[in-house]
C-alpha cells in the first residue's frame, strides 16, 4: 500500500514569507497531489504532478506553485504567503501514473498551516 | 470546468438510522470515488464505480452510480457510531492523468 508522509502537522507563518509545504509517499512513477481543504468547500485541487518535473495546475492554483525534482518528493510552496491561505494541506498519492490513472488515491495526515 | 456537487452538507441521525448521500456531476464522468474522512483523520478510500447503473456493496454501505455517469449516492443501512465523518465523492472525467473533482462532503453525525 501507499504511504504518504507530509512533514509537519501544524504550521504557524507570518503574511508575506515564503512557505514550503514537502510531502513524501514511498512508491515510484506515481501520480501526486496538492489539496486544500476548507469547511463547507471539500477538497479543492491546487497542483498535481504525474511525473518528475511534470506538473499541471488544478482548480486554484493562484499564489502557489510546487516542485517535483524526484518522484518521490511533491513540494508545495506559497510565493508570498497571505491570510487567505490560512487552511488544512493534504498531499496525496496514486498508484499508476499516466493517462489513465484509476488508482485510488492515498492521502497524508495532512498540514495545518495558519497565516499570521 | 467539471464540478461536483453534494449533498446533504451535513446530517445528523440516530443510531440505527439509514443515511444517504448524493452526488451530482455537471460532466459525465469516467468513475467515481467515495472516501470517508473521521474527524482528525485525513481521506480513505472506500470503493470506486465505473459501469453506468453499477450497485456495489460493502456490509451496510450502498454505492451506485446513475446510469448517465454524472451521479452517485452512498446508502448506509443502520447506521452504527463508527460511520460518524465526512463522506466524499469525487468524480473523474475522460482526460484528467487521475485528477479528481471532490464533492463538498457531507458530515455525518449518529447520536447513541
Amino acid at each position: 500500500d501507499v504511504k504518504v508522509t507530509q512533514s509537519s502537522r501544524y504550521l504557524v507563518k507570518r503574511t508575506g514569507e515564503k512557505v514550503f509545504l514537502e510531502c513524501v509517499q514511498d512508491m515510484d512513477h506515481e501520480n501526486m497531489f496538492w489539496y486544500r481543504q476548507d469547511p463547507g468547500l471539500g477538497l479543492r485541487l491546487i497542483y498535481f504532478s504525474y511525473d518528475v518535473k511534470m506538473k499541471e495546475k488544478g482548480d486554484i492554483p493562484e499564489g502557489y506553485s510546487v516542485s517535483r525534482e524526484k518522484k518521490e518528493r511533491f513540494s508545495l510552496i506559497l510565493e508570498s504567503a497571505s491570510t487567505n491561505q490560512t487552511s488544512m494541506y493534504l498531499c496525496a498519492g496514486s498508484s499508476e501514473g499516466g493517462y489513465q490513472g484509476n488508482q485510488p488515491q492515498h492521502f497524508g495526515d495532512g498540514t495545518r498551516l495558519s497565516i499570521l | 470546468g467539471q464540478q461536483v456537487m453534494q449533498i446533504p452538507q451535513y446530517q445528523h441521525v440516530q443510531e440505527g438510522e439509514d443515511f444517504t448521500t448524493y452526488c451530482n456531476s455537471s460532466t459525465t464522468l469516467s468513475n467515481i470515488q467515495w472516501y470517508k474522512q473521521r474527524p482528525g483523520g485525513h481521506p480513505v478510500f472506500l470503493i470506486q464505480l465505473v459501469k453506468s447503473g453499477e450497485v456495489k456493496k460493502q456490509k451496510r454501505l450502498t454505492f451506485q452510480f446513475g446510469e448517465a455517469k454524472k451521479n452517485s449516492s452512498l446508502h448506509i443501512t443502520a447506521t452504527q457510531t463508527t460511520d460518524v465523518g465526512t463522506y466524499f465523492c469525487a468524480g473523474r472525467g475522460g482526460t484528467s492523468y487521475g485528477k479528481l473533482t471532490f464533492g463538498q462532503g457531507t458530515i455525518l453525525t449518529v447520536h447513541p
